[in-house]
């Protein structure tokens, strides 16, 4: 049920642009972003509903595709306060599941000056 | 945002011991808690759905009787991990969310349980 995530790690200079992805073999209800850092608690970033659509937060935007259950974050102009590790939880069909989510194993972000 | 507490937020214990995690949700009421595991550089693993007033729901190869998860009210869930083992160290996070409001799941900020 753990969705796919690639790349594992991504290196880039403050302005560069990263995409992250997330991919399901099940059909999905929704995906959900966060952000974590070392030793702390992961940090929300967005949720897209199935229904594909597409999201911005600031700089930060994400796509679902429902028809291939991807989705995909967009980190554009990257500043050194992105960098963390980026987790896509995957909710599957919410009548069963009620809200559960399912992570994949994360995409280490690293920002340089 | 609604905010989520989790206490402690650090707890060092000896094999065979029980310790007692708290999950509070401070401003708004959690009609579900989730209780993760995470070891170091890995992801959320969820471990049980806590419903209030009701039995909390395992996931698969999540031993129910070595985690003993209570949701007494709508703002307060406890996950006690009995009989505590060294391998049973890890990052456990809780959170929380409105289960009728497709709405994010507000985490807590952790505990760091070390079992020697």
């Amino acid at each position: 049920q753990q969705p796919v995530q690639s790349p594992q790690a991504v290196i880039l200079r403050e302005g560069e642009d990263a995409v992250i992805n997330c991919s399901s073999s099940k059909a999905l209800y929704s995906v959900h972003w966060y952000r974590q850092k070392h030793g702390e608690a992961p940090v929300f970033l967005m949720i897209l509903l199935k229904g594909g659509e597409q999201k911005g937060h600031e700089k930060i935007s994400a796509s679902f595709n429902e028809k291939k259950q991807q989705s995909s974050l967009y980190l554009t102009a990257s500043q050194l306060s992105y960098s963390g590790t980026y987790f896509c939880g995957t909710e599957l069909d919410r009548g069963s599941t009620l809200g559960r989510l399912y992570f994949g194993r994360g995409t280490q972000l690293t920002v340089w000056p | 945002g609604a905010v989520v507490s989790q206490h402690p937020s650090r707890v060092i214990c000896k094999s065979g011991t029980s310790v007692k995690i708290e999950c509070r949700s401070l401003d708004f009421q959690a009609t579900t808690m989730f209780w993760y595991r995470q070891f170091p550089k890995q992801s959320l693993m969820l471990m049980a759905t806590s419903n209030e007033g009701s039995k909390a729901t395992y996931e698969q190869g999540v031993e129910k009787d070595k985690f003993l998860i209570n949701h007494a009210s709508l703002t307060l869930s406890t996950l006690t991990v009995t009989s505590a083992h060294p391998e049973d160290s890890s990052f456990y996070i809780c959170s929380a969310s409105d289960r009728y409001a497709v709405t994010e799941q507000f985490f807590g900020p952790g505990t760091r349980l070390t079992v020697l």
